[in-house]
């Protein structure tokens, strides 16, 4: 069972919007900050999202990210076929001085 | 261009040991921490460890404390894992990832990944 808890799987029709939670504890999402990563088949994970809502050069502004509290959220606007992909939330949890990553969500885009 | 390769994955018998290696290119490799992260068939990512700049190493996961080790050579722009007494929980996809900082920690984010490096512990 992962430290970091996320819906396996989230779906929305092409173009809408849609977001995914990640809920934490005080030891990580309460007092660090939360990156987003992208993993597609076949490829190398990806960096959306960093430092809870910055994006590195490249990510487009339709990815975006918040945290409140002990909940972080990504949210991915104009979806495309290409989005299809599983989602990862990681920080760093200073209880277990170890990074952890939730579980992963899996986004369909209809 | 940033890259990682990682190299030194295959088919290994339970109890054995195998070295993952994993080498730079397109950045100051001795000014960022380092990572390996891995994702077993059909799972999700799971941290295995860090290494800031100077060599200081980060926790394991507690599954691998005390069979693997992580270290890097800043010289040869190398990052390296050493995985003893290998079981079959250990068959896995294993990434290297850079670290947007030089010490690992509360700030950090892992933004350059190389494809991984496939291990599979299996008689």
């Amino acid at each position: 069972q992962s430290v970091l808890t996320q819906p396996p799987s989230v779906s929305a029709a092409s173009g809408q919007k849609v977001t995914i939670s990640c809920s934490g504890s005080s030891s990580n999402l309460g007092i660090n900050f939360v990156s987003w990563y992208q993993l597609l088949p076949g490829t190398a994970p990806k960096l959306l999202i960093y430092n809870n809502n910055k994006r590195p050069s490249g990510i487009p502004d339709r990815f975006s990210g918040s945290k409140s509290g002990t909940s972080a959220t990504l949210g991915i606007t104009g979806l495309q076929t290409g989005d299809e992909a599983t989602y990862y939330c990681g920080i760093w949890d200073s209880s277990l001085s170890a990074w952890v990553f939730g579980g992963g969500t899996e986004l369909t885009v209809l | 261009e940033m890259q990682l390769v990682e190299s030194g994955g295959g088919l290994i018998q339970p109890g054995r040991s195998l070295r993952l290696s994993c080498a730079a290119s397109g950045f100051f490799f001795d000014n960022y921490a380092m990572h390996w992260v891995r994702q077993a068939p059909g799972k999700g990512l799971e941290w295995v460890s860090g290494i800031n700049w100077n060599g200081d190493i980060l926790n394991f996961a507690d599954s691998m404390k005390g069979r693997f080790t992580i270290s890097r050579d800043n010289a040869k722009d190398s990052l390296y894992l050493q995985m003893d007494s290998l079981r079959a929980e250990d068959t896995a996809l294993y990434y290297c990832a850079k670290d947007v900082l030089p010490v690992a920690g509360t700030l950090g984010a892992f933004d350059i990944w190389g494809q991984g490096t496939m291990v599979t512990v299996s008689s």
